[in-house]
């Protein structure tokens, strides 16, 4: 079974900071999810990545197969990123049965 | 077009009773999940299905039982329900491999 670690749990931060979120995980695999959950407790993809990098307006997800590890990166933060985001990867490598996640980073974006 | 649905939203139950929650897709997805979170443990998979008339069992099944009639709907069952069942219940839908999943709005479970 694969296992997820992120770093930091808690993250506080002045608008306009440059953000970097952390996730490792132990056994190879197809591809890695980003997910986001807001305060009403909805949870949205963000990216899915399988290599190299991809980025989404001031959002950025890079990933290193070799060392499994990933970064999610956010540019010019604003008090609306406030949010968990969550690291995901297949529970078996493959991917069809199911993702194991991460405990979330939390997120604050102060005015 | 709805994406993926739960219902009910919210649920008190009394342990020991019964309740069924019903995940909706209309994005003709052959995979379904049923996760629940709970603080500080991070989303963990219950059940899955990868097509209609199949199920199979994730990493926290005890206590659970699902059923997957038709393509669009994933069922999920708690028979004798626990204060241990008492978390958010999610629903997501997905291609398996590398497609991304989409998740439902959830569904707070409350066992008393």
């Amino acid at each position: 079974k694969n296992e997820v670690e992120q770093s930091p749990q808690n993250l506080t931060a002045q608008e306009g900071e440059f953000i970097t979120i952390n996730c490792s995980y132990s056994v190879g695999i197809s591809a890695l999810h980003w997910l986001q959950q807001h305060p009403g407790g909805g949870i949205v993809s963000l990216f899915m990545l399988s290599s190299g990098k991809k980025k989404h307006g001031r959002l950025i997800a890079t990933i290193n197969i070799q060392e499994k590890h990933s970064s999610l990166h956010i540019t010019a933060s604003h008090p609306r990123d406030s949010a968990v985001y969550i690291c995901a990867v297949p529970l078996s490598g493959g991917g069809a049965d199911g993702l194991t996640f991460g405990k979330g980073t939390h997120l604050i974006i102060q005015p | 077009n709805a994406g993926v649905t739960q219902t009910p939203k919210f649920r008190v139950l009394k342990t020991g009773q019964s309740m069924t929650l019903l995940c909706a897709q209309d994005m003709n997805h052959e995979y379904m999940y049923w996760y629940r979170q709970d603080p500080g443990m991070g989303l963990r998979l219950i059940h899955y299905s990868v097509g209609e008339g199949t199920t199979a069992k994730g990493e926290v099944p005890d206590g659970y039982n699902v059923s997957r009639l038709k393509k669009q709907n994933f069922l999920l069952g708690l028979e004798s329900a626990a204060p241990s069942q008492t978390s958010v219940y999610f629903c997501a839908i997905g291609r398996g491999g590398l497609g991304e999943q989409f998740f439902g709005p959830g569904t707070r479970l409350t066992v008393l």
